[in-house]
């Protein structure tokens, strides 16, 4: 059965810090890998995603994700954190089928303070 | 992005009722629909796969007579929650998807059921 692990449940940083979130997956096959994030009150939004090709995605906003294979990790990432990225993010697997279905981390709240 | 239409956004229903919520793909054709719960703090879990035409697909400990899914359509799929009790309250979510392997899922609004 596939699984995703987000790590990190609460971040707290300040504005302009580094950000790196970590999502490890488990399943057997080919994958594609999602980064969605839901401010509060709204609802859920693609921010990245991968399918194939180079391992190293951009997204929205300044978010990059990296795929490493070998580690079965698709990390996010952004070199300086706004407040408006307050937000709860979520990584999410599935495989490569047309049904296949999307499997969603627990989740990781950011809270950027001023 | 294409867009997915939730409705009701919130709904407040007595216990013993049921009540419908309808997820519909507005600009593109959905040949299946994803049904998820979203639990406070939690992350979503997901119901059940809806297929255009065909009966839906349950996860494993959701009740299929408790909530019953129609995809009549490529556009529209509804999650009826019957004889609702207020154990059933919750934030409810569909996603849609394009036709073809390479797609992202599309995600409505959600629905925040409560039930008194």
């Amino acid at each position: 059965a596939q699984s995703v692990s987000q790590h990190n449940h609460h971040v707290i940083l300040s504005e302009a810090a580094s950000l790196e979130l970590g999502c490890n997956y488990s399943y057997g096959g080919t994958v594609n890998l999602f980064w969605y994030v839901q401010y509060p009150g709204q609802h859920l939004q693609l921010l990245l995603k991968y399918f194939s090709g180079d391992p190293l995605v951009k997204g929205i906003k300044g978010f990059e994700a990296e795929f490493i294979k070998s580690k079965f990790s698709f990390n996010l990432r952004k070199p300086s954190v706004q407040w408006s990225d307050t937000a709860e993010y979520f990584c999410a697997v599935r495989g490569t089928g047309t049904a296949s279905k999307l499997t969603f981390g627990t989740g990781t709240r950011l809270q950027v303070t001023l | 992005g294409a867009v997915v239409s939730q409705h009701p956004s919130r709904v407040i229903c007595k216990s013993g009722t049921s009540v419908k919520i309808e997820c519909r793909s507005l600009d593109f054709q959905a040949t299946t629909m994803f049904w998820y719960r979203q639990f406070p703090k939690k992350s979503l879990m997901l119901m059940a796969t809806s297929n255009e035409g065909s009966k839906a697909t349950y996860e494993q400990g959701v009740e299929k007579d408790k909530f019953l899914i129609n995809h009549a359509s490529l556009t529209l799929s509804t999650l009826t929650v019957t004889s609702a009790h207020p154990e059933d309250s919750s934030f409810y979510i569909c996603s849609a998807r394009d036709q073809g392997a390479h797609t992202e899922a599309f995600f409505g609004q959600g629905t925040r059921l409560t039930v008194v």
